[in-house]
């Protein structure tokens, strides 16, 4: 059964740092990978979607990898802001799967003025 | 181009009472699938529609709960005898194809159900 964990649960940075969100998950035959932002009352924004064929994608200030064999991706936000702050989601497909996401829990960004 | 659209935004209902929440796709998507985030918990698959077509609700709850995507009009997620577990927000999101291995899903903003 596939699950997905994202650590840590939350952050506080000040702005202008650089950093580094992790997502995991057991198994690593997946179809692709998303990561989301999801703002206090409000629905996701797709930020970068990784194909299990890809090792990393890139956005603007984020930059998102993937290395299936070790079944873990990290989420890099260079030079973080105040708007950044949010709570970023990782969700995987499992490979033969009808497009069915699982996600993990979650990693609240705080970014400080 | 509208993104995925979702009503009510906020819905209040007693125990005991129905539930119905709308979903409309984005333009030209044909795939629907519903979510539910609980409070303190991640976003959980429920159900996956095509137009007329229920293509995987292995998440969905065996009682109370169903799902349709009739050939015109929305998605409804559709919720009977409403007990207090049942509040939590409920996402759509909707893609053009079934497979999203290189197209991402699109959601809405949510109807955020409470049950006094």
């Amino acid at each position: 059964k596939q699950e997905v964990t994202q650590i840590p649960a939350a952050l506080s940075v000040p702005e202008g740092e650089n950093l580094v969100l992790n997502c995991s998950f057991t198994d690593s035959a997946i179809y692709n990978l998303q990561w989301f932002r999801q703002d206090p009352g409000k629905g996701l924004t797709s930020l970068l979607l990784i194909q299990s064929s890809q090792r990393e994608q890139t956005s603007g200030r984020l930059n998102a990898s993937l290395d299936k064999s070790s079944g873990r991706s990290t989420l890099y936000i260079a030079a973080s802001q105040p708007g950044d702050s949010a709570t970023y989601l990782c969700a995987v497909i499992p490979s033969g799967n009808t497009g069915k996401l699982i996600f993990g829990q979650g990693t609240t960004l705080q970014v400080k003025p | 181009n509208a993104g995925v659209m979702q009503n009510p935004r906020h819905l209040v209902r007693r125990r005991g009472q129905e539930a119905r929440l709308r979903c409309s796709p984005m333009k030209g998507h044909s795939h629907v699938y519903w979510y539910r985030q609980l409070p303190e918990e991640g976003l959980k698959f429920m159900v996956y529609l095509q137009k007329e077509n229920i293509i995987d609700e292995s998440g969905m709850p065996k009682e109370r709960f169903s799902a349709e995507f009739p050939k015109e009009g929305p998605s409804i997620l559709r919720i009977q005898q409403v007990v207090r577990g049942d509040s939590a927000a409920y996402f759509c999101a909707s893609s053009p194809t079934g497979t999203t291995y290189n197209s991402p899903l699109h959601f809405g903003n949510g109807t955020r159900l409470t049950v006094t």
